[in-house]
């Protein structure tokens, strides 16, 4: 079964400073990730996804992620976070092998200080 | 506008006392899913439909029913709510049933409040 863990459960920032949220997955086949961001008081959207192809992608704001399948991870990372960059952000899979099932992550909330 | 639409956005109910959430789409998606999310635990998939009359469990299924008898639909039902399904709960969906490195359109949420 997939399974997604991610590392920090909260994780307080000053404006300016580098982010890296880190995720891990496991499953052995072919997998498809995604990075969704939810706003407070807003429903979840995507930030970013890689399912094959160049293993560094790039996302909305200036997130980018990058897939390092040896160590099953999907790491999102942003050079200089904003105040607005303040939400929960969660990391999901879909495995190849039942199109139906979406996993997501416990979320990360990310506290961004002016 | 594109969208997946939830309703109620806020729902305060007693124990045992039958409830539906709706969910609606307006994208002719094929795939729809249900999720609760719960501090510290995140999203939970609770049921999805791969297409009309095609239903089947997520990870967290019990205490809940779904039905798809129309594309655009699919109600959450529960049908004798306990204080433990509490919780946010979203509806997605997506353009194909097979769609795997498709993302999911969310809906605003339901806050449930069960006392």
């Amino acid at each position: 079964a997939q399974s997604v863990s991610q590392h920090n459960h909260h994780v307080i920032l000053s404006e300016a400073a580098s982010l890296e949220l880190g995720c891990n997955y496991s499953y052995g086949g072919t997998v498809n990730l995604f990075w969704y961001v939810q706003y407070p008081g807003q429903h979840l959207q995507l930030l970013l996804k890689y399912f094959s192809g160049d293993p560094l992608v790039k996302g909305i704001k200036g997130f980018e992620a990058e897939f390092i399948k040896s160590k099953f991870s999907f790491n999102l990372r942003k050079p200089s976070v904003q105040w607005s960059d303040t939400a929960e952000y969660f990391c999901a899979v879909n495995a190849g092998t039942n199109a139906g099932k979406s996993t997501f992550g416990d979320g990360t909330t990310l506290t961004v200080k002016p | 506008e594109a969208q997946v639409t939830q309703n109620p956005r806020y729902l305060i109910t007693v124990t045992g006392k039958k409830l539906t959430v709706t969910c609606s789409q307006n994208m002719n998606h094929e795939y729809m899913s249900w999720y609760r999310q719960d501090p510290g635990l995140g999203l939970r998939q609770i049921y999805y439909s791969m297409n009309v009359e095609v239903t089947d469990k997520g990870d967290v299924p019990e205490g809940y029913k779904v039905s798809r008898k129309e594309k655009r639909n699919f109600p959450l039902i529960l049908e004798s709510p306990s204080p433990n399904q509490t919780s946010l709960y979203f509806c997605a969906s997506r353009k194909d049933q097979q769609g795997v490195n498709e993302k999911l359109f969310f809906g605003s949420g339901t806050q449930l409040s069960v006392l």
